[in-house]
């Protein structure tokens, strides 16, 4: 079955300071998807970045930063010199494939970020 | 391109009431999602349409909601009749065919059953 944990449900730092938010993932299937949103107060979740399980090169995008390790079944998020513009709640998702089954996307509970000026 | 749009973007109504809220997705886009986030918490998938097909209902308490996606386009939720715990943001997502692809999210309607 799949799961996604994102055990960190509140975090606060200091702007400037840099944050990383933790995912972990369950699935039993060999060819799957990872996501990560984030959902500003505004309410709309903003999609960030899409990595396939075939694909472990971390990315680098601006100050956001992606660990992905199969080992491990993570994909960790890293936002390097946070600002306030970045206080939000962050998702990661999880969509795995299967022949002859349509992928459907399920979400962790989310990680509350503050960022502090 | 225009993202996906939803309506109403508020709605209170009482218990046993019924509500209906509608999404357009984005145009081309085949699949279509209607996730269930009560406060915080993540998006819990409630039906997922493959052009006007139902590729995934196993959440959707089918004893009072009910979705549809005529002409594999614009699609409804509803609601009837509404419990208290029905209180949540309805948000609406599409993406395209590809297995894989990330899926794009409307603004979603804040439904408050009092």
């Amino acid at each position: 079955a799949q799961k996604v944990t994102q055990a960190q449900t509140e975090i606060s730092v200091v702007e400037k300071e840099d944050v990383t938010l933790d995912c972990v993932y369950e699935t039993r299937d060999t060819t799957y998807y990872l996501f990560w949103y984030k959902q500003p107060p505004s309410g709309e979740l903003v999609f960030l970045i899409r990595r396939n399980s075939f694909d472990e090169q971390n990315e680098i995008s601006g100050r956001y930063s992606w660990n992905f390790q199969k080992s491990t079944s993570s994909f960790n998020f890293t936002i390097t010199a946070s600002q306030v513009v970045d206080s939000a709640v962050y998702f990661c998702a999880l969509s795995d494939v299967l022949v002859g089954r349509d992928d459907k996307i399920i979400f962790g509970k989310g990680t509350r970020l503050h960022i502090l000026p | 391109e225009a993202g996906v749009a939803q309506s109403p973007r508020y709605k209170i109504i009482e218990k046993r009431q019924s509500v209906a809220f509608w999404c357009n997705p984005i145009s081309g886009h085949a699949t279509l999602y209607w996730y269930q986030q009560i406060l915080g918490q993540g998006p819990k998938l409630l039906i997922q349409f493959q052009n006007n097909g139902v590729v995934d209902d196993s959440q959707l308490p089918k004893d009072r909601f009910s979705a549809e996606r005529l002409k594999g386009v614009d699609s409804t939720l509803k609601i009837q009749p509404a419990k208290l715990e029905d209180s949540a943001v309805y948000l609406c997502a599409s993406s395209s065919i590809k297995v894989g692809t990330e899926a794009f999210f409307g603004q979603g309607t804040r439904l408050t059953v009092v």
